[in-house]
């Protein structure tokens, strides 16, 4: 049972428009949330974060959205950069559980 | 501050041996985590340690095992290895104590089993 979904596996962005990965999750009892960027044969490095008590977080050109209701956030990067080409996971937590649940991830391209 | 560090970052193994994977977190961070990854299957969770104690565990057969150790460092064995086992194993470190936060990775493992 896959409680954390990336419905899309790939998206393409033209440079300078807005890049939009979407996650969704079953699970109510999630209260923590990441995103995290990955290159071939790297770690994942963290964007950026967001809480169930906030339904949005800003960092730069990173915006993360929660729509608690909905069980669904996403992720928008504007603007779009070609360097921003990655495979892009998301990841919940509830609390002590001690781990985080990814997505299956984006894998996002921006057209130059 | 040095970064988590995975050694080895590749290795090939042959079905039925067995493989250990090191760790060290970032220093001061007592929470590691270990995660597989393959092709359309994400990061799936294995185990998490902190302060030498295992808190949480994924749902993995039981040839795969860890450890902490009293620095902080982890590592993790796998056992009569199968062909599925072929992965990139993760090591991630954190600073929360109650564990809601950031994840710092490693580089990650590149097991081959042939």
């Amino acid at each position: 049972d896959q409680q954390v979904k990336q419905n899309s596996p790939s998206l393409s962005v033209q440079e300078g428009r807005i890049s939009i990965l979407n996650c969704d999750y079953t699970n109510s009892m999630f209260d923590y949330f990441l995103w995290y960027k990955k290159y071939p044969a790297e770690g994942p490095t963290f964007l950026i974060s967001i809480s169930s008590i906030k339904d949005k977080n800003e960092d730069g050109r990173f915006t993360v959205f929660l729509n608690k209701s909905a069980k669904h956030l996403s992720l928008h990067i504007v603007p779009s950069q070609p360097g921003d080409s990655a495979v892009y996971f998301c990841a919940a937590s509830a609390q002590g559980t001690y781990k985080y649940i990814f997505g299956t991830g984006t894998r996002l391209k921006v057209l130059a | 501050k040095a970064g988590v560090t995975q050694t080895p970052r590749y290795l090939i193994k042959t079905r039925g041996q067995q493989v250990t994977l090191s760790c060290s977190p970032i220093s001061g961070h007592r929470s590691v985590s270990w995660y597989q990854q393959t092709p359309g299957q994400g990061l799936q969770f294995l185990f998490e340690y902190f302060s030498e104690t295992q808190r949480n565990k994924g749902n993995f057969p039981g040839r795969f095992s860890g450890r902490q150790f009293s620095n902080s460092r982890s590592e993790m064995n796998v056992s009569t290895l199968e062909l599925g086992d072929s992965a990139l194993y993760l090591c991630a470190s954190s600073p929360m104590t109650g564990f809601a936060g950031e994840l710092f990775f490693g580089e990650g493992s590149r097991l081959t089993v042939l």
